[in-house]
């Protein structure tokens, strides 16, 4: 069965510090993987899509960076975190099959910038 | 440009009645439709889905009604339990495997015993 980490469970930060947010993925090979970001009440915005490693595709800009070094690991991070920064970040892999795609979340990331 | 829209925001049903959660969205190419739970604090669950070539899905007490005409959309949700309360996603996907699925804003359920 597949499982998917995301690390920390929750952070407290303040506005201009760095941030890193991790995701692994175990017993999917080579798994697409996304990260959504999700305000208080709000709906999923897709962030980044990575379907190989080494390979990040951004989907909107929000002064956030996304990497993927290995095959089931799946980075979020920046430099410089403002308000508008805090929210719910979801990661989450997929899987074709049936002519559709399924997403699969991880239990996310819970930001507040201070 | 929103191209998933749900309605109402928020729904309170008594246990034991039918929820009723609405979804319409504008992009003909989307053809398939999934419905994501979400309990506070958590990641969404995929909770059933159909694709355009269906007008009905069923999985239990959870029923898609489906209308490509009209591009329209309705999760039932009958003998409603207070499990059941959460909020509800409706989204939209096209036709490749790598598609953006679009989300809608979501429906709050909540069901009072």
């Amino acid at each position: 069965a597949q499982t998917i980490h995301q690390w920390p469970v929750a952070e407290i930060k303040a506005v201009g510090s760095p941030l890193s947010l991790g995701c692994t993925i175990k017993g999917k090979s080579s798994p697409n993987l996304y990260w959504y970001w999700q305000a208080t009440g709000g709906t999923l915005q897709q962030l980044f899509y990575s379907i190989t490693v080494g390979q990040v595709e951004s989907v909107v800009q929000l002064n956030l960076s996304a990497s993927r070094p290995k095959d089931d690991q799946f980075i979020l991070s920046t430099e410089k975190l403002l308000l508008s920064h805090s929210g719910f970040y979801l990661c989450a892999w997929s899987f074709w099959g049936g002519g559709a795609e399924t997403l699969y979340f991880g239990s996310g990331t819970r930001l507040t910038v201070l | 440009q929103q191209q998933v829209r749900q309605s109402p925001q928020s729904l309170t049903v008594w246990e034991g009645e039918t929820a009723i959660l609405n979804c319409s969205y504008e992009d003909s190419t989307f053809n398939y439709f999934p419905w994501y739970q979400q309990f506070p604090g958590e990641g969404p669950a995929l909770l059933i889905s159909i694709s355009s070539v269906s007008d009905k899905k069923e999985d239990g007490r959870f029923t898609i009604f489906f209308n490509k005409r009209e591009k329209k959309l309705s999760l039932h949700i009958t003998d409603s339990q207070p499990g059941d309360s959460a909020t509800y996603f409706c989204a939209a996907g096209g036709p490749s495997s790598f598609s953006k699925l679009v989300f809608g804003q979501g429906t709050s359920l909540s069901v009072v015993p």
